[in-house]
């Protein structure tokens, strides 16, 4: 059974740009997630989408921070405008449902200079 | 609200001695828990999952974890540790929100190993 997979796995831009992350779950889980990682920290729910609804959003900062999952399957998450505060890794998961456990994929680093 | 709090950033023993990493919960109804391993560079990995079977959940790599409702507690140990076993690990709590589920995790504890 194929992972999740996440591209691109490192990503340097400078502050004010604007960057895009893909994530492809495992086949069949409904659930995605997006977290946040910064370094020391346990991961930051971002968003949770079931099948392509918004499940939880609440602490996406929506005025930099957008996520889509169009046809219930990939997702994307972009930052526009992105700050240095931003600099973490991100990590997509999915699941058949959270009580099971998620899936994590390898993540994407990002810094922003 | 559900959480979960891990006692100690960093633990640190000697291979071949016993790993116990720290994880209490506060739920006001009998909680999913779960511990997640990260490597460097990597993702996270399930080790293992309480979800109201047996108190005293096996997982992956010879680690186990016990459900202790009185304590409210869900500790990770591993009799033996080995050079391998090297990495961050994380508790975390099942959470209902509008019908879906989502996962709280704690702040993680890195383990080292020593020779």
């Amino acid at each position: 059974e194929a992972g999740v997979a996440q591209s691109p796995r490192y990503k340097i831009i400078e502050k004010r740009q604007s960057v895009a992350f893909w994530c492809n779950p495992i086949s069949g889980h409904a659930t995605l997630y997006w977290y946040q990682q910064i370094l020391g920290q346990g991961p930051k729910l971002l968003i949770q989408f079931q099948n392509n609804g918004v499940v939880d959003d609440s602490q996406l900062p929506k005025d930099r921070f957008s996520a889509e999952r169009l046809k219930g399957v990939d997702s994307t998450l972009k930052i526009q405008p992105a700050k240095l505060e931003d600099s973490a890794v991100y990590l997509c998961a999915s699941s058949w449902d959270s009580d099971r456990g998620q899936y994590f994929g390898p993540g994407t680093r990002l810094t922003v200079l | 609200a559900q959480s979960v709090t891990q006692l100690g950033s960093h633990v640190s023993v000697s291979e071949g001695a016993l790993v116990l990493l720290r994880c209490n919960y506060s739920s006001s109804v009998p909680p999913y828990l779960f511990w997640y391993v990260q490597y460097p560079n990597q993702g996270l990995q399930l080790l293992l999952k309480y979800t109201s079977a047996a108190t005293l959940v096996k997982g992956i790599n010879g680690f186990e974890a016990e459900f202790k409702k009185s304590e409210t507690s869900f500790h990770l140990t591993k009799p033996s540790a080995h050079m391998s076993d090297a990495a961050e690990y994380f508790c975390a709590v099942s959470k209902l929100i509008s019908s879906a589920s989502k996962i709280i995790f704690g702040s993680g504890t890195r383990l080292s190993i020593r020779p």
